[in-house]
């Protein structure tokens, strides 16, 4: 599966949306683009996923850019309770899920 | 639904000693899988079941035995303890459909002196 690259840390103003980048400019045809989010030290929780279309949920908005080399998870209206370390990860359906380090994002008041 | 469950919450234990990390899922999910997580660092894969008597190494392996005699269990075994072995292990299922969507337990917290 694809390598992806994040940012080490973010941060983001209450209220304001958050954009979460993600590199992955190795990335195959058939690699699926999976956001996951891990607050404080719970197990993480699955937020979305898109293959080449913008995809929303009540969570967030994932955009692929046309060449699939990055996308961005937006959270629209940040809250404290969405500081939490964001994972990106590609892969092809069926194969394993490979965590990397992550983008710890900080909300502000 | 209880969703994915793991015991005990912690755990402290001597080098050379075993034990099995306890995981349960009612959710009829075929995938299963054990990861741990060091401080300040990402999930690695120890073990994944794609369904009942199916087992397959991840990234991790070494030290770890798993079994699935049901769809519902995943323990994780220590075979010998030993301190590198200090982490905090999540369990997850997930549906073997388009989304694959993983479901993570609390997490079991262990430590080997």
């Amino acid at each position: 599966d694809a390598k992806t690259t994040q940012p080490t840390s973010m941060d983001c103003a209450e209220g304001r949306a958050a954009n979460l980048p993600c590199n992955h400019s190795t990335i195959s045809g058939n690699e699926y683009v999976y956001w996951y989010r891990q607050i404080h030290s719970q197990g993480p929780q699955y937020i979305i996923h898109g293959l080449k279309n913008n995809e929303t949920n009540e969570m967030a908005s994932l955009i692929i850019t046309e060449d699939r080399k990055s996308s961005t998870l937006i959270l629209p209206h940040a809250t404290l309770r969405d500081t939490a370390v964001y994972y990106c990860i590609v892969r092809v359906i069926g194969n394993q899920f490979y965590f990397g380090t992550g983008t710890s994002l900080t909300v502000i008041p | 639904n209880a969703g994915v469950t793991q015991t005990p919450k912690f755990q402290v234990l001597k080098t050379g000693q075993s034990m099995t990390l306890q995981c349960a899922q009612d959710m009829n999910h075929e995938y299963m899988s054990w990861y741990r997580q060091d401080p300040g660092m990402g999930l690695r894969l120890i073990h994944y079941s794609v369904g009942a008597g199916i087992t397959d190494q991840g990234e991790v392996p070494n030290g770890y035995n798993v079994s699935r005699s049901t769809t519902e269990d995943f323990p994780l075994r220590l075979l010998s303890a030993a301190p590198s072995q200090t982490s905090v292990y999540f369990c997850a299922s997930s549906p073997v459909d388009i989304s694959y969507e993983q479901y993570f337990g609390p997490g079991t917290r262990l430590t080997v002196t």
